[in-house]
């Protein structure tokens, strides 16, 4: 089955700064990627996610990129600000198998 | 903007009880989820459900488990004889289509 490592598990940047979280994935079948926010107490919230057949999203100060060959993914952010504080979580599936594996989360402090 | 709903928000339970996990997804969506985590731990896929039927579960979900969609709002997670391994926070989720997954608050079930 798929396997989802998350890199790094703790990640501290200064506020105005870029952060980076890296997920790689086992089965080269998975087709969708998507990320989660989850503050403390609060659902997992979807803030951006991509599929396989392109190599880059971005939606405001968040972005994701994909390569496919290396299976690996990540989650760009920029000019952070302290509400960016929170855990991330990065996941793969393939389309239709509606099951999500996810990575072990990467805690994100934004230092002020 | 519509949001999965799950109650109740805590459940502390003897070993050996039976707890109802109640969700209600959001009212368009098709395909809807169970997801576990332990403190700590990923998040980790239980069940898939579509169709009135259960289309993907996984090992953790013995048959101890069970889901259920009584009505056309409400989708429930059974979990028939707790144990302490039960101990963890329980996402619902729901989709619109079988990949994008919004998720629910959680319910946190303690098991003494």
């Amino acid at each position: 089955g798929e396997n989802v490592e998350q890199h790094p598990s703790t990640l501290s940047v200064q506020e105005g700064d870029s952060a980076v979280i890296k997920c790689t994935y086992s089965d080269s079948a998975s087709n969708y990627f998507p990320w989660y926010k989850q503050e403390l107490g609060k659902r997992p919230q979807l803030i951006i996610d991509i599929r396989s057949n392109v190599g880059e999203k971005k939606d405001q100060r968040i972005a994701v990129t994909l390569n496919k060959t290396a299976k690996h993914f990540s989650l760009h952010i920029t000019e952070t600000q302290p509400e960016d504080s929170a855990v991330y979580f990065c996941a793969a599936t393939l389309w239709g198998n509606e099951k999500l594996t996810f990575g072990t989360g990467t805690r994100l402090t934004i230092i002020p | 903007e519509p949001e999965v709903t799950q109650t109740p928000s805590h459940q502390v339970t003897q070993m050996g009880q039976e707890v109802i996990l109640r969700c209600v997804p959001i009212s368009n969506h098709l395909y809807f989820y169970w997801y576990r985590q332990i403190l700590g731990q990923k998040v980790e896929f239980l069940v898939s459900f579509y169709n009135n039927e259960i289309s993907e579960k996984s090992e953790i979900f013995d048959d101890q488990f069970s889901v259920e969609r009584p009505d056309g709002s409400n989708f429930t997670l059974k979990i028939r004889s707790t144990k302490l391994e039960d101990s963890a926070m329980y996402f619902c989720a729901s989709g619109a289509v079988a990949d994008t997954q919004y998720f629910g608050p959680g319910t946190r079930l303690t098991v003494l």
